[in-house]
């Protein structure tokens, strides 16, 4: 069964601090690793898409990375507007989109 | 404009009344997805469609059912909701199975 595991489950900065986000998965054949953004009470909001190890993708502050194991999400000099839950998604062989907790980030200004 | 809408963005039932919630896409994807999220919970998949192929997940209760009438509309039934059935229900939709999938604003169904 395809498994997700991200951490920290929270984490809170200092405005202008960066930090990494990390996503662990064990799937039979990725087919592809997915970042997502929800806000509180709101859809999640389709970050990256990574399809093989050693791919990265950029956008703004953040930046995504992908290894067999692992992915991680980069946050560079981050501001308050970007709290929110990030959620970390994969398919496997399975063919299902499989999701992990998610870490919940806050940014203090 | 959103590609997924959601109706309607909160619900609010009587303990075994069914009820049912409705999604629809402007892209013509051909899956559409159903996820149940719980406060601080990861998104959990109830059904998916690849275009009219059904696929229900061992683990959705038999109270839920879903129809997919078109490509563009899809539809979840609860039929007899419990107190443990209140949720943030997400539906979303995708080119393929392995490619990124997009979601709508949810629904909040609170069942009282």
């Amino acid at each position: 069964e395809d498994q997700v595991t991200q951490s920290p489950e929270a984490l809170r900065l200092q405005e202008g601090e960066s930090s990494s986000l990390n996503c662990s998965y064990t799937v039979s054949g990725l087919r592809g690793l997915f970042w997502y953004r929800q806000d509180p009470g709101k859809g999640p909001e389709f970050l990256f898409t990574l399809y093989s190890a050693g791919e990265e993708k950029e956008k703004e502050r953040l930046k995504a990375t992908l290894t067999k194991k692992e992915s991680f999400l980069h946050i560079t000099a981050p501001k308050p507007e970007d709290s929110a839950t990030y959620l970390c998604a994969v398919v496997g062989g399975a063919q299902k989109l499989v999701f992990g907790q998610g870490t919940r980030l806050t940014i203090n200004p | 404009d959103a590609m997924v809408i959601q109706n309607p963005r909160y619900q609010v039932t009587q303990f075994g009344k069914p009820v049912t919630l409705s999604c629809s896409q402007t892209l013509n994807h051909n899956v559409m997805y159903w996820y149940q999220q719980k406060s601080s919970q990861a998104p959990k998949l109830l059904f998916h469609y690849y275009d009219k192929d059904f696929n229900n997940e061992a683990d959705t209760p038999d109270n839920f059912q879903s129809r997919r009438p078109n490509t563009s509309f899809c539809f979840l039934d609860i039929r007899s909701p419990g107190l443990g059935d209140a949720a943030m229900y997400l539906c979303a939709i995708g080119r393929k199975l392995d490619t990124e999938a997009f979601f709508g604003q949810g629904t909040r169904l609170t069942v009282v």
